[in-house]
């Protein structure tokens, strides 16, 4: 149980274009989903929490209209990376938290973004 | 600023050893403690929770919590190299229906054939 699924597990885009992840709980309801950059050789850091049904909650200096999040249904939480640079290349990460269950965070595989 | 603290590392240990990795936090009022497994390349995977004082026993892997010396470590019992990886001690602080965690840097382990 408490599997969660990323997709696409890799990709590779040009300067400026917009990426999308997505993010899944396959057998469970999460109300709440966690996106996370990770740089090499660096820990986690967190970029914002979703919550179904509402808009998300930003961390400080994580820009909103750049990153844009979409927590659409108990299942599916979507990470849009709009007109991407070299710099936003990185492992992105969510998590989700089962309704009803305890707090624990459920991590998908992770999604390795290279903007060339 | 809510801080979680580990050793970097890296922690090297011969084989069947018991590998010692420990952490402190920063918020007193910190109710949930988590140790993740991070293998170079992937997402971190849960290995235990602990949430009172005291040991909590999985298999080869013990976490002990100390919430008056805020101090939460993992044990790891006949350390086999499969377990070289990072470790990352996550806490979770108080605030109600605020989910989010704290991750330390992570603490790198080699276990030794």
């Amino acid at each position: 149980g408490a599997v969660v699924s990323q997709h696409p597990s890799r990709v590779i885009c040009k300067s400026g274009t917009s990426v999308k992840i997505e993010c899944r709980s396959l057998d469970f309801q999460a109300t709440t989903m966690f996106w996370y950059r990770q740089f090499p050789k660096q820990s986690l850091m967190l970029m914002a929490t979703s919550n179904e049904g509402s808009k998300a909650t930003y961390e400080q200096g994580v820009e909103k209209d750049k990153f844009l999040i979409n927590h659409a249904s108990l299942t599916l939480s979507t990470l849009t990376v709009t007109s991407a640079h070299p710099e936003d290349s990185s492992f992105y990460i969510c998590s989700a938290i089962s309704a009803g269950g305890t707090d624990t965070q459920y991590f998908g595989p992770g999604t390795r973004l290279t903007v060339l | 600023q809510k801080e979680v603290e580990q050793n970097s590392g890296p922690l090297s240990v011969p084989e069947g050893a018991i590998a010692s990795l420990n952490c402190t936090y920063s918020d007193r009022v910190s109710q949930s403690f988590f140790w993740y497994r991070q293998y170079s390349g992937k997402s971190p995977e849960l290995i235990m929770s602990i949430y009172s004082n005291g040991d909590k026993e999985d298999g080869r892997f013990t976490a002990q919590l100390n919430k008056a010396s805020q101090y939460v470590s993992l044990l790891i019992r006949d350390s086999q190299p499969s377990d070289s990886a990072t470790y990352l001690c996550a806490v979770r602080g108080s605030g109600g229906s605020n989910y989010k965690l704290t991750f330390g840097k992570g603490t790198l382990l080699t276990v030794n054939p």
